[in-house]
């Protein structure tokens, strides 16, 4: 079955910490996509990445990276210097052809930054 | 580009009455839409897929006579909450896909947000 797991429920920081946030993925699909949305407090979900299962080559954009590990099934996202900005919950949300290419959202990481 | 819309943001209701949620893509035609409901601290969670032009499928425990679907046009989907009860509030999320698209990358709307007394 297909399956993704974010186990951290909260993270607090003090502004300009880094953090991790973990996500690993369950499935026998060599051929899928990988996601992370942010929401904010107002709700709407915010795009960050999308990620094909074919391009292992880790991504920066500015104070965010995602290192993508397809021998482990994992695909974390870490904040660089985080900001009080960044507070929101994450999600994690891969899509796997053998269930139409549905997103299947992870449980959420809720992340508090602090000044 | 890929903007989607949902009307209304908010609505409240009496318990028993019905509610419509109107999603729309602006900027393209989706063939596909998802409908989605988030309850507080919880995960989005799918609710239902609609195709235009064809019924929705809806995931396993969710009442199809309860929350209708209509996806009528490429640009439009709406969720329709029958004989709502406090139970139903939640926060209701679509989404929709290009089909023009590969990677299966859906576009989200800004949510709607049901309170039901």
């Amino acid at each position: 079955a297909q399956k993704v797991t974010q186990a951290q429920t909260e993270i607090s920081v003090v502004e300009k910490e880094d953090v991790t946030l973990d996500c690993v993925y369950e499935t026998r699909d060599t051929t899928y996509y990988l996601f992370w949305y942010k929401q904010p407090p107002s709700g709407e979900l915010v795009f960050l990445i999308r990620r094909n299962s074919f391009d292992e080559q880790n991504e920066i954009s500015g104070r965010y990276s995602w290192n993508f590990q397809k021998s482990t099934s994992s695909f974390n996202f870490t904040i660089t210097a985080s900001q009080v900005v960044d507070s929101a919950v994450y999600f994690c949300a891969p899509t796997f052809r053998v269930q139409g290419g549905k997103l299947i959202f992870g449980q959420g990481t809720e992340l508090s930054v602090k000044p | 580009g890929a903007v989607v819309s949902q009307h209304p943001s908010w609505v409240i209701c009496k318990s028993g009455t019905s509610v419509k949620i109107e999603c729309r893509s602006l900027d393209f035609q989706a063939t596909t839409m998802f409908w989605y409901r988030q309850f507080p601290k919880q995960s989005l969670m799918l609710m239902a897929t609609s195709n235009e032009g064809s019924k929705a499928t809806y995931e396993q425990g969710v009442e199809k006579d309860k929350f209708l679907i209509n996806h009528a046009s490429l640009t439009l989907s709406t969720l329709t909450v029958t004989s709502a009860h406090p139970e139903d509030s939640s926060f209701y999320i679509c989404s929709a896909r290009d089909h023009t698209l590969s990677y299966n990358e859906q576009f989200f709307g800004p949510g709607t947000r049901l309170t039901v007394l």
